[in-house]
C-alpha cells in the first residue's frame, strides 16, 4: 500500500516568513496530493489540493509542487501569518475508491 | 448544505467495553470514511463505505466494524475496547464515483478515552 512521509515534524518561522512542507509517497499510482489544515481541537480542512496532471498549483499565498518522477509534493507558504499556525497534513492516493494515505503532520508555528 | 456531524463529541469508556460512533455525511455525499487520529498523529485509515458497502480496509482488526444507512450516514462500532483505541475518530464524506479522485470533508471528531 501507499507509504507518505512527511517533513519536518516541527517547523517555527517569523511571520512574513516562507513557509515549506515536503512530503514523498511510495505508490507511483498515486495521482491526487490534498493538503490539510487542522486548527488545534478541530477538524481537518482541505486547504489546497493537486493532481498528477499539473506540476504546480497556487491560491493566493498557498503553492503546491508535484514532482512526479521524483514521488515527491511540497507545500508552500509564503508572507506567512499568526493565523497559518496549525498542523499541516499532507496524503497520497488513487482515483475511483479513493482511500488517501496520510503523512504525520507538520506543527507549524508562526511567530508574531 | 449541511456539513458532517458526529457524535458523541467526547466519551469515556473502561476496558472490554463496547462503543457505537455516528457519522452524518454532508448532503449530496454518498461516501463516509473512517479515520482514527492518534495524539500529534495522522489520520490512520479505518474502513470506507460506498452504498452501503464496505469499499476498503486499513489495517484494524475485525473488533473494529462499521455500517453506512441508505441516507448514507454511518456507525463505527468499536467491541473489546483496549487502551491504545483511545483517540479522536474523525468521520470523513464524500461523493465517490470511478471517475477520479474526491474531496473528503472532515467531521469534528469523537474523542474516545479509554480507561
Amino acid at each position: 500500500g501507499e507509504n507518505v512521509e512527511q517533513h519536518p515534524s516541527t517547523l517555527s518561522v517569523q511571520e512574513g516568513d516562507s513557509a515549506v512542507i515536503k512530503c514523498t509517497y511510495s505508490d507511483s499510482a498515486s495521482n491526487y496530493f490534498p493538503w490539510y489544515k487542522q486548527e488545534l481541537g478541530k477538524r481537518p480542512q482541505l486547504i489546497i489540493d493537486i493532481r498528477s496532471n499539473v506540476g504546480e498549483k497556487k491560491d493566493q499565498r498557498i503553492a503546491v509542487t508535484l514532482n512526479k518522477t521524483a514521488k515527491h509534493f511540497s507545500l508552500h507558504i509564503t508572507e506567512t501569518q499568526p493565523e497559518d499556525s496549525a498542523v499541516y497534513f499532507c496524503a497520497a492516493g488513487s482515483g475511483g475508491s479513493y482511500i488517501p494515505t496520510f503523512g504525520r503532520g507538520t506543527s507549524l508555528i508562526v511567530h508574531p | 448544505e449541511t456539513g458532517v456531524t458526529q457524535s458523541p463529541t467526547h466519551l469515556i469508556k473502561t476496558r472490554g467495553q463496547q462503543v457505537t460512533l455516528r457519522c452524518s455525511s454532508q448532503s449530496g455525499h454518498n461516501t463516509v470514511s473512517w479515520y482514527q487520529q492518534a495524539l500529534g498523529q495522522g489520520p490512520q485509515f479505518i474502513f470506507q463505505y460506498y452504498r452501503e458497502e464496505e469499499n476498503g480496509r486499513g489495517n484494524f482488526p475485525p473488533r473494529f466494524s462499521g455500517l453506512q444507512f441508505p441516507n448514507y450516514s454511518s456507525e463505527l462500532n468499536v467491541n473489546a475496547l483496549e487502551l491504545e483505541d483511545s483517540a479522536l475518530y474523525l468521520c470523513a464524506s464524500s461523493f465517490g464515483s470511478f471517475s477520479g479522485a474526491n474531496v473528503l470533508t472532515f467531521g469534528a471528531g469523537s474523542r474516545l478515552t479509554v480507561l
